[in-house]
């Protein structure tokens, strides 16, 4: 199974500042068929996850701006730009490249 | 608007089987593969399989084969996840979550159904 692991596990930020997460895999998540399947989800407390992103880089739908991926290969991050209240809880990153899908521990973004 | 909705909580006694329902609306069942993830208290996400609704063609975590089948009514456009021998550290909430080729991620999930295993 593909590791997933994420840093740090915990985030204290201060609103309106950025805020980063790392996600390191295992191994490549690029698929053979050229795409390479991590994404990014949201999770309020007591909610069911939420994407915000997908192959490494593209916004869901409704997602905003402030949030934005990058990476290749085994190396991935998410930045949101400014953070916002409403941006509290935890994040983790995902594989789909390969079964079984596999998760990071999740990063817990907290008010400092 | 895609929705997916589950069934409600359930309590279990050790070893007992317990049936979570996923229905969904808003699109085309069939043709999007429906997956299970299930996250114990406190504590991260944990893909268990995925069903295709148009063949009902299965793939389940090597963690749960023998355990868990996932099945499906395209008349109700429901899916169903079917976890036997369950265990105190089966206790967890257990999500549908609906899988898009064009994204290659899960765009859509159900509420949740928190199953609690105890004696």
């Amino acid at each position: 199974d593909i590791v997933m692991t994420q840093t740090p596990l915990s985030s204290p930020v201060t609103l309106g500042q950025p805020a980063s997460i790392s996600c390191r895999s295992s191994q490549s998540l690029l698929h053979s068929d050229g795409d390479t399947y991590l994404s990014w989800l949201q999770q309020r407390p007591g909610q069911p996850p939420r994407l915000l992103i997908y192959k490494i880089s593209k916004r869901f739908s409704g997602v905003p701006d402030r949030f934005s991926g990058s990476g290749a290969g085994t190396d991935f991050t998410l930045k949101i730009s400014r953070v916002e209240a409403e941006d509290l809880g935890v994040y983790y990153c995902m594989q789909a490249t390969q079964f079984p899908y596999t998760f990071g521990q999740g990063t817990n973004l907290e008010i400092k | 608007q895609v929705q997916l909705v589950q069934s409600g909580a359930e309590v279990k006694k050790p070893g007992a089987s317990v049936k979570v329902s996923c229905t969904a609306s808003g699109y085309t069942f069939t043709y999007n593969y429906m997956h299970w993830v299930r996250q114990a208290p406190g504590q991260g996400l944990e893909w268990m399989g995925w069903i295709y609704p148009n063949t009902g063609d299965t793939n389940y975590a090597q963690k749960f084969q023998g355990r868990v089948t996932m099945t499906r009514d395209t008349s109700i456009s429901t899916a169903y996840m079917e976890l036997s021998g369950l265990r105190s550290d089966d206790t967890a909430v257990y999500y549908c979550a609906r899988l898009t080729a064009a994204i290659g991620s899960v765009e859509n999930w159900g509420q949740g159904t928190l199953v609690t295993v105890s004696s």
